[in-house]
């Protein structure tokens, strides 16, 4: 069982809107500390999409964008693209867990 | 261009140890932690722990204490994870990544080594 908690899977046609939810609680997210989001595709390392909540790295593209609220945070993807499907993961720091930092399940993206 | 890059594949019996080197290139080794996250087939993404290249000093996941070192050579500007007593279920991925300080305790990491895999098969 991951410390956050994201959707197994979600899909969407090209072109379309969507997000992946990330819920933890009020020893991570909850306690003000900050969300990163991550691409993963199979057999490369992963990438930074967001950190810090919100903000993009240089060379992300502008369709990806990051939020959050109270205890849970959301990376939205618009314009939905067929390289965008892949494996996204939300990452955290947890103060009960020794100071450690902690990823979510993971949420495979497919582009119908 | 900051670039880790990562030993080749390594098989491994169980009850054995392996140690994973990382190089960093293209900024300051010191400046930033490196730290360990590990994929097993199926599964996603665990951190294992963080190593500080200037001071030495280590954390590490509790999943992982007691089986797993973090070390370095800066005079290489390198990094090493090493796991004792492996079993089948620490067959994975292992990648090494710069973490860089965010807020209060928060790493983000970026760049990511290129991942090595260990297998443990009998």
């Amino acid at each position: 069982q991951s410390v956050l908690t994201q959707p197994p899977s979600v899909s969407g046609a090209p072109g379309q809107r969507v997000t992946i939810s990330c819920t933890g609680s009020s020893s991570n997210i909850g306690a003000g500390y900050d969300v990163h989001w991550y691409q993963h595709l199979p057999g490369t390392a992963p990438k930074v999409l967001i950190y810090g909540n919100i903000n993009r790295p240089s060379g992300v593209p502008d369709r990806f964008s990051g939020s959050k609220s109270g205890t849970s945070a959301s990376l939205a993807i618009t314009g939905l693209q067929a390289e965008d499907e892949a494996d996204y993961y939300c990452q955290s720091y947890d103060y009960r867990l020794d100071g450690s930092q902690v990823f979510g399940g993971g949420t495979k993206l497919t582009v119908l | 261009q900051v670039l880790l890059l990562q030993s080749g594949p390594e098989v491994k019996k169980p009850g054995a140890s392996v140690k994973v080197s990382c190089k960093a290139s293209g900024y300051t080794f010191t400046s930033d932690d490196i730290n360990w996250v590990r994929q097993a087939t199926g599964q996603g993404l665990e951190w294992m722990g963080w190593m500080n290249p200037k001071s030495g000093n280590t954390g590490y996941a509790q999943n992982f204490k007691g089986r797993v070192t973090m070390t370095r050579n800066t005079s290489i500007t390198t990094a090493y994870m090493e796991l004792t007593n492996l079993r089948s279920q620490d067959t994975a991925v292992y990648y090494c990544a710069r973490g860089r300080p965010y807020g209060r305790g928060g790493r983000w990491f970026d760049p990511w080594g290129q991942g090595t895999l260990v297998t443990v098969f009998s």
